[in-house]
């Protein structure tokens, strides 16, 4: 069974703190993406990583993809209470699941101000 | 443009008891999923689907059915409910495969109450 572990699993912080959350596996993975949902709303795709070593930037959210692409993680600078949501990372396994989705289980984040 | 849209957006069901959960997409997407979200355990295949006519299983896709008549249409029907079926379920859908590197669109989810 491929699995994508997350941590930490719930992460509260101020308003203007730094964050980062991490996304690992023993699999090796073809793509990686990284979603946030709010409650009651299905998950919103934020980024999607392809290649080993992968650094791409979004205002203030920075992800990066594993040079052996199996891990991933996604830092936030000065946290804002509008990132607060539920974080999920999912990948596409090399030559599993048919290129379906894993998901890993979320990073439950608050963010007060 | 709606994008996913899911229907309903609430039910209880009694143990025993049949119901759809109805998707529809208007993005003219080939790809569309069913996923299962319980509390803390992230999301989980229940079905797919590459195109009308075709449908296969995810990880999770026992006491659940599906079909695709149509490109845009993707029910999801339990035939006999279990509270362990409780769960949130969402639609998604994409235009091609996800080892592409695809996006994939999201309903706002059906939360599914078995007693």
């Amino acid at each position: 069974t491929q699995l994508l572990e997350q941590s930490p699993q719930f992460l509260s912080i101020q308003e203007g703190e730094n964050l980062t959350v991490y996304c690992n596996s023993s699999s090796v993975f073809s793509s990686l993406q990284w979603y946030r949902q709010e409650p009651g709303e299905g998950p919103v795709l934020l980024v999607t990583v392809v290649t080993g070593g992968e650094v791409k930037k979004l205002k203030r959210l920075t992800f990066q993809f594993g040079d052996a692409r199996k891990d991933s993680s996604l830092h936030i600078t000065a946290a804002q209470p509008g990132d607060t949501g539920l974080y999920l990372c999912a990948g596409v396994s090399v030559g599993g699941s048919q290129g379906n989705l894993i998901f890993g289980k979320g990073t439950k984040l608050s963010v007060k101000p | 443009n709606a994008g996913v849209t899911q229907t309903p957006k609430f039910r209880i069901l009694k143990i025993g008891q049949s119901m759809t959960l109805q998707c529809t997409q208007d993005m003219n997407h080939n790809y569309m999923y069913w996923y299962r979200q319980d509390p803390g355990m992230g999301l989980k295949l229940i079905y797919y689907s590459v195109g009308a006519g075709i449908t296969d299983k995810g990880e999770v896709p026992n006491g659940y059915n599906v079909s695709r008549s149509t490109t845009e249409d993707f029910p999801l029907r339990l035939e006999l409910a279990a509270p362990s079926q409780t769960s949130v379920y969402f639609c998604a859908s994409t235009r091609e495969r996800l080892a592409g590197a695809d996006t994939q669109y999201f309903g706002p989810g059906t939360r599914l109450t078995v007693l």
